[in-house]
């Protein structure tokens, strides 16, 4: 298995400008995730997704933060406009089971730095 | 409010010496606590799950323990390559997923 595939690995852009960061999770999985990582804040659930349905989005900063995922092999997370503060690491994550509780893998990250 | 507390911030250890490290919690519910292991520029990779106070789980020269309101991560005769970042996160009642600082564990051969 190739594992939870994110895209792109970086991504640098200037303030104001909109991204997108996608997201493959393992084949089979039902629960999705992003998590955002800072230094100075650590690593930061945003959403997460049951079965293609968001559940719980209360970690999402702001409303220039969005995610969706059409389908149960693709997700995307969006900043529009983005600002300097949401420079990190974006990892995305799956696990399959039924239960939040189960293992989670985890993707490479998108490294994204707002200019 | 939910808050997961690790310490130390970082360790360094002498191969073969063993050690413990912490992680606090205060959740309104608990329903789950993880442990991850982060090499750098890598994503976390699952250790362990702990559901309650009393369990106990065990990988290789790491073994983790739960109380009502702490989790130890011990590490038996550690080796080089069990240097990393090791997050502490807890699954509250009210489904948050909350991760602690973590604490960044070098281990000198």
């Amino acid at each position: 298995d190739a594992g939870v595939i994110q895209s792109p690995r970086h991504e640098v852009t200037e303030m104001g400008q909109e991204v997108t960061l996608r997201c493959k999770p393992i084949s089979g999985h039902d629960y999705l995730f992003w998590y955002r990582q800072t230094m100075m804040r650590g690593l930061e659930l945003l959403i997460y997704f049951n079965n293609n349905v968001p559940i719980d989005d209360s970690g999402m900063p702001e409303d220039r933060f969005s995610a969706k995922m059409p389908n149960a092999s693709f997700s995307t997370l969006k900043i529009q406009p983005s600002e300097p503060r949401d420079s990190a690491v974006y990892f995305c994550a799956s696990s399959y089971g039924g239960a939040i509780t189960n293992e989670q893998f985890f993707g490479p990250g998108t490294r994204l730095t707002v200019l | 409010e939910d808050q997961v507390t690790q310490s130390p911030e970082a360790l360094r250890l002498q191969e073969g010496e063993s050690s413990s490290l912490n992680c606090s919690y205060t959740v309104s519910g608990l329903r789950g606590l993880f442990w991850y292991r982060q090499d750098p520029g890598k994503g976390p990779e699952f250790l362990f799950t702990l559901y309650s106070a009393g369990e106990e789980k065990e990988k290789e020269r790491l073994k983790a323990t739960l109380t009502k309101k702490e989790s130890f991560l011990h590490i038996t005769a550690p080796k080089p390559e069990d240097s990393a970042t090791y997050l502490c996160a807890v699954h509250s009642s009210a489904s948050k997923i909350i991760f602690g600082s973590g604490t960044r564990l070098s281990i000198r051969p």
